[in-house]
């Protein structure tokens, strides 16, 4: 989607190392979001971020860390991947906080080995 | 805690037929409720959005209505094309804060050329 981008858009990792993965927006949204998405449990929240370096827990933030310095990036670390974080990842943004709807990226799929 | 539920899970209709898909949640107290459009290994797009004082929102072939006093949308398809073929996903925005969007499960779409 424009204005909102994510990096890589594919990765394969092996267990026990480190993964960032990172989200960009160009529409200067306070709130952005990291869920993953799973079959037979949809879209899950994992972290979020209402402004620079105030960011908050999801449903599913075991094992996940992120980290927001600046409006535009937020990046979701997984500090030693697990085969169970094999997913596809997407970040969203919102204007204010879901009233006026949510932007969604175009997702990273991330396979853990 | 808000259930989004999507009916049916999956439909296959020909060519150019008009198509109606559903959502109903539990919890009336809404702000809006969105839908998106899913290709397979893509991201989210934002097709429609319906905040919670409004019945109706149209976009070209799409028209989506939202009675939010019996918890229910529903997303119509004029003229259906074999372009539409995805998922379509119903979200809904509580307030609340991040945890506040509740997505369903989708339905699965294929128009039959």
């Amino acid at each position: 989607d424009a204005g909102i981008t994510q990096s890589p858009r594919h990765k394969v990792t092996e267990t026990g190392t480190p993964v960032t993965l990172r989200c960009h927006q160009t529409e200067n949204h306070r709130y952005m979001y990291w869920y993953r998405q799973d079959p037979g449990h949809g879209l899950r929240l994992i972290h979020y971020s209402y402004g620079v370096k105030d960011t908050d827990k999801g449903e599913v933030s075991d094992g996940y860390s992120v980290s927001r310095s600046k409006t535009e990036d937020f990046l979701l670390t997984l500090e030693s991947a697990t085969s169970s974080q094999t997913s596809v990842y997407f970040c969203a943004i919102s204007e204010d906080g879901g009233v006026y709807g949510y932007t969604f990226g175009s997702g990273t799929r991330l396979t853990v080995v | 805690k808000q259930e989004v539920t999507q009916i049916p899970a999956a439909l296959s209709v020909p060519e150019g037929e008009n198509l109606v898909l559903n959502c109903s949640f539990t919890d009336s107290a809404i702000y809006n409720l969105q839908w998106f459009r899913q290709d397979p290994g893509k991201g989210l797009t934002s097709l429609l959005l319906i905040q919670s004082s409004q019945r109706e929102q149209t976009s070209g072939r799409l028209n989506a209505s939202l009675d939010k006093s019996s918890g229910r949308s529903t997303l119509y398809i004029a003229a259906s094309q074999p372009g539409d073929s995805a998922t379509y996903l119903c979200a809904v925005y509580s307030g609340g804060g991040a945890d506040g969007l509740t997505f369903g499960k989708g339905t699965h779409l294929i128009i039959q050329p």
